[in-house]
C-alpha cells in the first residue's frame, strides 16, 4: 500500500500569509495526486488534481507542484475562508486510494 | 445541479448490519465510477470502496473486505453500501463521492454528498 505523509499536521497563519503544505508518498506516484479542502461538518472539496491542475471554480491563489514522491500545496495569500483542513490523496494505485493525515490551517 | 444525498446511517450494535444509500442527480450516473469514503470522529479521510460505472467491477479497502458490499442501481441513480459484521471501528461519517472523469475509477472525486453517520455501539 502507498502511504501518504503530510506535514505539518497543523499550522497557524495570518490573513495574507503564504502557506505551504507538503505531502510525501511512500513510493513514486507520477503526479497522481489530488488535494482537498474540508471545513468542519462539511464534505471535502476537490481543489487540485494531477498534482497541479486547478479544479474549476477554485481560486488561483491555490496551486500545486511536485514530482516523484514529494508534492506541495501552496496558498499564495491566505484568505479568511481558507481556514480549514487540507488533505492530499494519491490515486496512482487507483482504485485503491490513500489520503494523507491532514493539515489543519488555523488563524494566528 | 449535480447532487449526492446519502441516507441509511444510524446506531447499530457490534456485529449488526446497515445499508447505506446515495441518491445521485444532475449527471449521467452510469458514466461515472463512485466511491464511499469515511471519516471517524476527529480523524482523517479513509477510502472504503469503489465501483465502476457499469457496476461490473468493485474494489474494497482491506479494512472492510469481506464485510462490506458496494453496489449500484443505474436505473434508480443510486449507490449502495451494505455493511455487515459491523465493528466499533466502523463508526464514522460515510460520504459517497463521484469520480471527476468518466471511464473510471480514476481516483479523484469532484462531487461529494453531505455524509451519513454510522455509530456502532452497544
Amino acid at each position: 500500500d502507498i502511504q501518504m505523509t503530510q506535514s505539518p499536521s497543523s499550522l497557524s497563519a495570518s490573513v495574507g500569509d503564504r502557506v505551504t503544505i507538503t505531502c510525501r508518498a511512500s513510493q513514486g506516484i507520477s503526479n497522481s495526486l489530488a488535494w482537498y479542502q474540508q471545513k468542519p461538518g462539511k464534505a471535502p472539496k476537490l481543489l487540485l488534481y494531477a498534482a497541479s491542475r486547478l479544479e474549476s471554480g477554485v481560486p488561483s491563489r491555490f496551486s500545486g507542484s511536485g514530482s516523484g514522491t514529494d508534492y506541495t500545496l501552496t496558498i499564495s495569500s491566505l484568505q479568511p475562508e481558507d481556514f480549514a483542513t487540507y488533505y492530499c490523496q494519491q490515486y496512482y494505485s487507483t482504485p485503491l486510494l490513500t489520503f494523507g493525515g491532514g493539515t489543519k490551517v488555523e488563524i494566528k | 445541479e449535480v447532487q449526492l444525498l446519502e441516507s441509511g446511517g444510524g446506531l447499530v450494535q457490534p456485529g449488526g448490519s446497515l445499508r447505506l444509500s446515495c441518491a445521485a442527480s444532475g449527471f449521467t450516473f452510469s458514466s461515472y465510477a463512485m466511491s464511499w469514503v469515511r471519516q471517524a470522529p476527529g480523524k482523517g479521510l479513509e477510502w472504503v470502496s469503489a465501483i465502476s460505472g457499469s457496476g461490473g467491477s468493485t474494489y474494497y479497502a482491506d479494512s472492510v473486505k469481506g464485510r462490506f458490499t458496494i453496489s449500484r442501481d443505474n436505473s434508480k441513480n443510486t449507490l449502495y453500501l451494505q455493511m455487515n459484521s459491523l465493528r466499533a471501528e466502523d463508526t464514522a461519517v460515510y460520504y459517497c463521492a463521484k469520480d471527476r472523469a468518466t471511464a473510471g475509477p480514476n481516483g479523484y472525486m469532484d462531487v461529494w454528498g453531505k455524509g451519513t453517520t454510522v455509530t456502532v455501539s452497544s
